[in-house]
Order: structure tokens, then C-alpha cells, then sequence
């Protein structure tokens, strides 16, 4: 059981390049999340999904996009990178079931360098 | 909003000795709230949270949590501290139908021997 997975680990990109970074989970779970780590931030939610097809903006949603096609993947997009952005990217999936029984499970998380 | 607040930034205790992390919500409604330990390097793992019940919370590894809702907040407790447990320790609240958690800033814990 794999869990959660993120591709890549690492990624260093050149101001204004793009990529897209690949959560997957084989959990069957509903909810997906995206979060950037930032020493002295915490974690800060970018977007997220209730479902397969579904999106929604986070507290720091600006400069990504996502998508949710099928419902085991959660793309994270950088159209046009900035140094701002460079950042430690953590996904995460949780079932969506009764919340007393619920629990978010995290990727392993990559490291971006923005140039 | 929801917030978290985390005051200590860093914390050093010595092996054996006893451990509390502060953790200060806001949020209108019952919350949830989670502790969770992440090590240099790795995700996040779960150390226990508070749904409903009990205020006292028992979770992996000998920690502990204590929700007072009168003060709006829920420490982590561990009586014995060991120098595996050296890593940083995140709060956090969940709303909204628990659609979305707001993390606090972060306690790095040193442990020295």
C-alpha cells in the first residue's frame, strides 16, 4: 500500500518555465489537498478537491491551477513560475467519511527551487 | 476564520524531562484539532486529534493532548521525552464540515542528552 506519492521529489525550474506537480493516492479517498511549507508559515492550503472533477481555492491559491480527472490524482500547475514560489509542496487525501473517523494522510512532499 | 496559534517557535528540553507544546485556536463553532510531528525531511504524521468526547486525547508515541474550551486551547503533553522525539510539531484546526485545516506556524522541539 503505497499511500500518498508525489512526483517529483525535487525541481529546480527558471523564473517564468512551467511544470506540474503529480499527487497520487491509492486510497480511494474523496478529499485532496495541496499545501506549500515555508519556514516560519506553517502549512498554508493552496487548493483543494472534494471529489473527482471538483476544485477549490485554498488561503494561497494565486499563481496555481489544479485539476481532479480522475479521482486517485491531483495535479498541481505552475504556469509561469516565480522565485516567490519556491516552497516545499506537501498533498494530502483523507476519505471524506465520518469526520470523527477521518484522518488527512500526507506525500512524502517536494522541494521546488524557483530561479 | 479559523486560526492557530503556536507561541513557541522553539523549544529545548532534556532527555527525560517532561514536554508541553502550546497551541491557541480561534474558531466560532466546536473544532477539531489535530497535533501532528513532522521530521526533517518526511511529511506530516498524525499524533492524535479531538473530534467531540473526552477533553483528554491519547495518541501515538506516549503523547497526550488536553482540549479547554475556556481558554480555546489544546497542549501536547509527553511526560518523558526521548531524543527521537526531536522534530517539529504542528497544531491544527479543522471547520467547515472539516473540508479544509488551518495549521498553526510550527514548535521545533531540541532534545539534548
Amino acid at each position: 500500500n503505497a499511500g500518498v506519492t508525489q512526483t517529483p521529489k525535487f525541481r529546480v525550474l527558471k523564473t517564468g518555465q512551467s511544470m506540474t506537480l503529480l499527487c497520487a493516492q491509492d486510497m480511494n479517498h474523496e478529499y485532496m489537498y495541496w499545501y506549500r511549507q515555508d519556514p516560519g508559515m506553517g502549512l498554508r492550503l493552496i487548493h483543494y478537491s472534494v471529489g473527482e472533477g471538483t476544485t477549490a481555492k485554498g488561503e494561497v491559491p494565486d499563481g496555481y491551477n489544479v485539476s481532479r480527472l480522475k479521482k486517485q490524482n491531483f495535479l498541481l500547475g505552475l504556469e509561469s513560475a516565480a522565485p516567490s514560489q519556491t516552497s516545499v509542496y506537501f498533498c494530502a487525501s483523507r476519505s471524506g467519511l465520518a469526520a470523527s473517523a477521518d484522518t488527512q494522510y500526507f506525500g512524502p512532499g517536494t522541494r521546488l527551487t524557483v530561479l | 476564520a479559523q486560526s492557530v496559534t503556536q507561541p513557541d517557535i522553539h523549544i529545548t528540553v532534556s532527555e527525560g524531562a517532561s514536554l508541553e507544546l502550546r497551541c491557541n485556536y480561534s474558531y466560532g463553532a466546536t473544532p477539531y484539532l489535530f497535533w501532528y510531528v513532522q521530521s526533517p525531511g518526511q511529511g506530516l504524521q498524525l499524533l492524535l486529534k479531538y473530534f467531540s468526547g473526552d477533553t483528554l486525547v491519547q495518541g501515538i508515541k506516549g503523547f497526550e493532548a488536553e482540549f479547554k474550551r475556556s481558554q480555546s486551547s489544546f497542549n501536547l503533553r509527553k511526560p518523558s521525552v526521548h531524543w527521537s522525539d526531536a522534530a517539529e510539531y504542528f497544531c491544527a484546526v479543522g471547520s467547515g464540515g472539516y473540508q479544509k485545516v488551518t495549521f498553526g506556524t510550527g514548535t521545533k522541539l531540541q532534545v539534548i542528552p
